[in-house]
């Protein structure tokens, strides 16, 4: 049972912005850093977004992370095919003394 | 720049228990928090802890305590989870990971291939 909420999907044309939602709270989003992954069908989770809004190398700036009290969120811009996949925002939560992701959002290039 | 090679694939009944285990190449292994993280089939990522590249000392999720042991050997760059009296809901993708080194926030940069554990009578 996640304690971040993520809606189940999303969806866009190509070009399109999406935007992913990621609901916490005070013991987790609200006192540390959010992440987020992209998982490809059968992959490993790639890293996309650290400390809020940056970006390792290598990742486009089509990705943008955003963090506002106790939610956040991703978008992808200028969406593009290859940005179907299932992603997952995680962060600390203090109260449980661990880590944790989302629930996870399938986004589907139409 | 490191690379993590997972074990292969296990088959374990029900009550059993299971070693995974996690190689580091491509960096020094020191200064490297290796985390492990499953997914069942179908559904989301879950944390189950880490273990401090200095001490040793293992962070477990609570769902975890008591069933999940977590160890490294330096000398040969190799993490090990070991999670005892399997059910058929441990059935999963065992991934290890990682942050940059000396990094203690989760930013889990690098990940193993996966492990997949079916845990079946």
């Amino acid at each position: 049972q996640s304690v971040l909420t993520q809606p189940p999907s999303a969806s866009g044309t190509p070009g399109q912005r999406v935007t992913i939602s990621c609901s916490g709270t005070f013991s987790n989003i609200g006192s540390n850093y959010v992440y987020w992954y992209q998982q490809l069908p059968a992959m490993a989770p790639k890293l996309l977004i650290y400390r809020n809004y940056q970006r390792p190398s290598g990742v486009p700036d089509r990705f943008s992370g955003s963090q506002s009290g106790s939610s956040a969120s991703l978008a992808i811009s200028g969406l593009r095919s290859e940005d179907e996949a299932d992603y997952y925002c995680a962060a600390w939560d203090d109260s449980l003394n661990g880590y944790v992701f989302g629930t996870g959002t399938k986004v589907t290039v139409l | 720049q490191v690379l993590l090679l997972q074990s292969g694939a296990e088959v374990k009944q029900p009550g059993a228990s299971v070693k995974v285990s996690c190689k580091a190449s491509g960096s020094t292994f020191t200064g490297y928090y290796i985390h492990w993280v499953r997914q069942a089939p179908g559904q989301g990522l879950e944390w189950m802890g880490r273990i401090n590249p200095n001490s040793g000392g293992p962070k477990s999720a609570q769902k975890f305590q008591g069933r999940l042991t977590m160890t490294r050997d330096t000398s040969i760059s190799t993490a090990y989870m070991e999670l005892t009296r399997l059910r058929s809901d441990d059935t999963a993708v065992y991934y290890c990971a990682t942050p940059p080194p000396w990094e203690a926030a989760p930013q889990l940069g690098f990940w193993g291939q996966g492990t997949l554990v079916t845990v079946s009578s």
